[in-house]
């Protein structure tokens, strides 16, 4: 199984409204990351988790809270986004968080269409 | 991490081979030279990537240059499903795993 799930495939929010996005993956992986693609743009690095402990965090406004409650599952929790936030967010895994040597191929899922209102 | 130069488009034949271009002047002697796809309405996929020989598999191969400097992803017979964004990625040996895409290369499939 090489596959990352993530749900909802879409979200539309209000800007008071709590929500949380789903990622997970059952291939082994150790590491676990958030992407945001705004359209036409390419997607940009949100957080990486390592081992289950936040390992880096890309000044990441405090709105967007990750959680890695276990080595499978990641979850971005969303409160008081703004309109501006509208993006489709894309989870990733691989087999660690070390660049070198053999690919450490990124397994990406297909993303969360996420509207604020 | 060292910074990549993509066209924004590129437009080839079904049936014919593409050629990807990709500088990157700034690499370092660590750096690996990864690419990435991302197919309309999916997330990106790892491609093919490779340090200083040219590689080959099953999606695609790799040219690298002599010097490093530039390096070219090799899609031997174009399909309209190879239609997408090719993403030329610099990830050091030593570095975390912090995937840096930059603008990458838009490719048209004309039937």
């Amino acid at each position: 199984d090489t596959e990352v799930t993530q749900t909802p495939k879409h979200l539309v929010m209000g800007m008071t409204n709590k929500k949380s996005l789903k990622c997970e993956q059952h291939m082994g992986h150790r590491a676990m990351y958030w992407y945001k693609q705004k359209a036409k743009k390419p997607p940009e690095l949100m957080f990486v988790y390592s081992y289950e402990k936040l390992s880096i965090n890309e000044s990441v406004p405090s709105r967007f809270s990750p959680e890695c409650p276990n080595s499978s599952l990641l979850n971005l929790h969303l409160h008081a986004l703004q309109p501006e936030d509208s993006a489709l967010y894309l989870c990733a895994s691989s087999p660690s968080i070390l660049a070198g040597g053999p690919a450490n191929e990124q397994f990406f899922g297909p993303g969360t269409r996420l509207t604020v209102l | 991490d060292a910074k990549t130069t993509q066209p924004n488009s590129m437009e080839s034949n079904e049936e014919e081979p593409v050629h990807l271009p990709c500088n990157h002047s700034t690499i370092s002697g660590t750096d690996y030279i990864h690419w990435y796809r991302q197919l309309p309405s999916q997330g990106p996929e790892y491609v093919i990537h490779g340090l200083t020989s040219n590689v080959n598999n099953r999606m695609a191969s790799l040219a690298i240059a002599e010097d490093r400097k530039s390096s070219t992803l090799i899609l031997h017979r174009a399909t309209l499903r190879d239609a997408a964004v090719y993403y030329c990625i610099l990830r050091s040996h030593f570095g975390n795993e912090k995937l840096t895409f930059g603008t990458g290369t838009r490719l048209t499939i004309i039937p």
